[in-house]
């Protein structure tokens, strides 16, 4: 089973900071690779997959990298509603994996 | 509209069973392979079955093996979950799922999300 590790479990970011996540695959992976956004009471929403695409809907502000074993999520500019948790996947191998998460809170 | 709804969630004691459903409407339903996810309450996603358009192809989490039985009627846009041997530890909002493409495309990510339906399991 392909181990997924998120980083850090909690980020604490001002409005209109910088934010960055990291998500550590124990086997390459390579670029199948997804990250997804919940918010509370909701179901989780796609932000990017092929570790770099970013789905419909989400802004230029979101941005995905990496491949293999490493991979970034950068937010460049938080705004009130990008406060959530993000969950890293892969979809190469099976069983499908998901990260831990990594919670966004207003600091 | 794309959307996908479950129901068949509640309370049930441990051994018991539960069949989830999964309503698709708005795609062709009987051209996606499925998932079903869950979520324990304050915790991550855990993967938990998988099933191709045709329902030739199945896979399940190890920690669902044996218990549950995933399954599709493509006839009625439906995709179920039948749960069986309940455990404690299988209470979560239970979602079903749906990828951009084929498994073996490499576009599988999961697009299209139900609301969930929760699932509790205890005496």
């Amino acid at each position: 089973e392909i181990v997924m590790t998120q980083s850090p479990a909690t980020l604490s970011v001002s409005p209109g900071e910088r934010a960055t996540l990291s998500c550590r695959a124990s086997q390459s992976v390579g670029s199948n690779f997804a990250w997804y956004q919940q918010k509370p009471g909701q179901a989780p929403r796609l932000l990017i997959f092929g570790a770099s695409t970013r789905a419909t809907g989400f802004p230029a502000r979101f941005s995905g990298n990496g491949s293999g074993t490493e991979f970034t999520l950068t937010i460049s500019s938080l705004q009130s509603e990008d406060f959530a948790v993000y969950y890293c996947q892969q979809y190469t191998n099976w069983p499908l994996t998901f990260g831990g998460g990594t919670k966004v809170e207003i600091k | 509209e794309v959307q996908l709804v479950e129901s068949g969630g509640g309370l049930v004691q441990p051994g018991g069973s539960l069949r989830l459903s999964c309503a698709a409407s708005g795609f062709t339903f009987s051209s996606y392979e499925m998932n079903w996810v869950r979520q324990a309450p304050g915790k991550g996603l855990e993967w938990v079955s998988y099933i191709t358009s045709s329902g030739s192809t199945i896979y399940y989490a190890d920690s669902v093996k044996g218990r549950f039985t995933i399954s599709r009627d493509n006839a009625k846009n439906s995709l179920y979950l039948q749960m069986n041997s309940l455990r404690a530890e299988d209470t979560a909002v239970y979602y079903c799922a749906r990828p951009l493409g084929d498994f073996l495309t490499g576009y599988f990510a999961f697009d299209i999300w139900g609301q969930g339906t929760m699932v509790t399991v205890s005496s």
